[in-house]
């Protein structure tokens, strides 16, 4: 079965300042897409950034990029010149084929004046 | 892009009413559709799979009597949640996948419909 991992329950940043929070996930699939999404205190769920598991590129979408490690099945979101509007709660997810979406446990973002 | 409206934002009512909840795909088609439950600060647990034209396919540990779901059009699932008691209290998001566009994810969410049983 999938697992998708995130180990830091919370985070926090300065505003400015770069942050980076982990993802593991567990497949025996080769072809895949795992996605950061966002969700802020209105609990709105936003899609931040994806990755396609074929792809060796980085994703990268402005101020977020992941650092995609096929081999090792990591799947970091760094967040540079962290904003106060970034505090939120991250997910990351997995997805295969016709499955449906598995989610980290998220993790709590706080961006620090 | 798409648009996924989830209705209502809010609800309370009292123990033992039964509520519905719908859940829109705007400008696409949705042959499947998700209902999650998330409880406050925790991840999204998916209670069933939403099937247009069948009937869903509950996550283990779902009551189906107590979770009915309809997907009775291409664009249109709705989650009873039936005899609601105050455990029923948390808040139910629903999500869509515009195949025709994208054939894997993202899924497109609802905002969400939070729930209160008194």
């Amino acid at each position: 079965a999938q697992t998708v991992t995130q180990s830091q329950p919370e985070m926090s940043v300065q505003e400015a300042e770069t942050v980076t929070l982990s993802c593991t996930y567990d497949t025996s699939e080769s072809d895949y897409y795992l996605f950061w999404y966002k969700q802020p205190p209105s609990r709105q769920m936003i899609l931040v950034i994806r990755q396609e598991a074929y792809k060796q590129q980085n994703a990268t979408e402005n101020r977020f990029s992941v650092n995609f490690q096929k081999a090792a099945k990591s799947f970091s979101l760094k967040i540079s010149d962290s904003q106060l509007g970034d505090a939120a709660m991250y997910f990351c997810a997995y997805i295969w084929g016709g499955s449906r979406l598995t989610f980290g446990e998220g993790t709590q973002l706080t961006v620090n004046p | 892009g798409a648009v996924v409206s989830q209705h209502p934002s809010r609800v309370i009512c009292k123990s033992g009413t039964s509520v519905k909840i719908e859940c829109r795909s705007l400008d696409f088609q949705a042959t499947t559709m998700f209902w999650y439950r998330q409880f406050p600060k925790k991840s999204l647990m998916l209670m069933a799979t939403s099937n247009e034209g069948s009937k869903a396919t509950y996550e283990q540990g779902v009551e189906k009597d107590k979770f009915l779901i309809n997907h009775a059009s291409l664009t249109l699932s709705t989650l009873t949640v039936t005899s609601a008691h105050p455990e029923d209290s948390s808040f139910y998001i629903c999500s869509a996948r515009d195949l025709d566009r994208d054939q894997i994810g993202p899924q497109h969410f609802g905002d969400g419909t939070r729930l209160s049983i008194l």
